[in-house]
C-alpha cells in the first residue's frame, strides 16, 4: 500500500517563476492538508481540502498561493511569482476522515523542498 | 506568543538512558495532542496521540498530558541510536477540521 507521494521532491525556482508541487492521498484517503516547515521551524498549516472543496484555508498567504484538490488526479499547491522567502519544505498528508470529535490520523508524504534562487 | 512552545535542543543522551521531551500550550481548546518523529529530510511519522489528559504508553514510548498545566510530554526509555531525530509535539482543536498545530520539535541525537 503505497503512502503518501509527493513530487518533484526538489524543485528550483528563479525569483518570479511559478512553483507546482503535487500531492497524491494515499489509496481510500480524500482529505489532503498542506504545511509548510521553513529552517529551524515546525510545521505550519496552510490549507486543507476534501475533493473539489477547500475545507479551512486560515494558514494560506493572502496572496500568491492557491491548492486544489480535483475529482480526478493529486491535490496541487501553485506558488506564483516565487520569492527568497518561499523556500521551504512542503508537507502534504492526507487521512481517511475527520471531524465529529474522533481522531483520524494524517499520514505524510516525504515532501517536496522547494529552493528560489 | 506561541500556541505550542517546544526546547528546540539538541539533546544529546548515551544509550539506554531515559529521554524526557516536553511542550507548553496555550490554547486550552486543543484536546488531541500528538508526538511525530521526523528522520532528517523525511516526513514526520506519528508515533502517538493521547485525548484530553492522561498517559498513554506504547512500547518503550509514553506520552503524559496535564490539561490543568498545558503541558505535554514525551517518555523514551532505553533510548537508541535509531531514536535520533528530530520530536515535534502537535495538536488540535475536538470536532473542527484536523488541522495540527506542531511546537517546533526537538532534536535529539542519542549516542553510543
Amino acid at each position: 500500500n503505497a503512502g503518501v507521494m509527493q513530487n518533484p521532491r526538489h524543485l528550483v525556482r528563479r525569483r518570479g517563476q511559478e512553483a507546482r508541487l503535487r500531492c497524491s492521498p494515499m489509496k481510500g484517503h480524500s482529505h489532503v492538508y498542506w504545511y509548510r516547515q521553513l529552517p529551524e521551524e515546525g510545521l505550519k498549516f496552510m490549507v486543507y481540502l476534501q475533493k473539489e472543496n477547500i475545507i479551512d484555508e486560515s494558514g494560506m498567504p493572502k496572496e500568491r498561493f492557491s491548492a486544489e484538490f480535483p475529482k480526478e488526479g493529486p491535490s496541487i499547491l501553485r506558488i506564483q511569482q516565487v520569492v527568497r522567502g518561499d523556500s521551504a519544505a512542503y508537507f502534504c498528508a492526507s487521512s481517511s476522515r475527520t471531524g465529529g470529535g474522533t481522531y483520524n490520523e494524517q499520514f505524510f508524504g516525504p515532501g517536496t523542498r522547494l529552493t528560489v534562487l | 506568543q506561541k500556541e505550542v512552545e517546544q526546547d528546540p535542543g539538541p539533546l544529546s543522551v548515551p544509550e539506554g538512558a531515559i529521554v524526557s521531551l516536553n511542550c507548553t500550550y496555550s490554547n486550552s481548546a486543543f484536546q488531541y495532542f500528538m508526538w511525530y518523529r521526523q528522520y532528517s529530510r523525511k516526513g514526520p511519522e506519528l508515533l502517538m496521540y493521547t485525548y484530553s489528559s492522561g498517559n498513554k504508553e506504547d512500547g518503550r514510548f509514553t506520552a503524559q498530558v496535564d490539561k490543568s498545566s498545558k503541558y505535554i510530554s514525551l517518555f523514551i526509555r532505553d533510548s537508541q541510536p535509531s531514536d535520533s531525530a528530530t520530536y515535534l509535539c502537535a495538536m488540535s482543536v475536538r470536532g473542527t477540521a484536523s488541522k495540527l498545530t506542531f511546537g517546533t520539535g526537538t532534536r535529539l541525537q542519542v549516542t553510543l
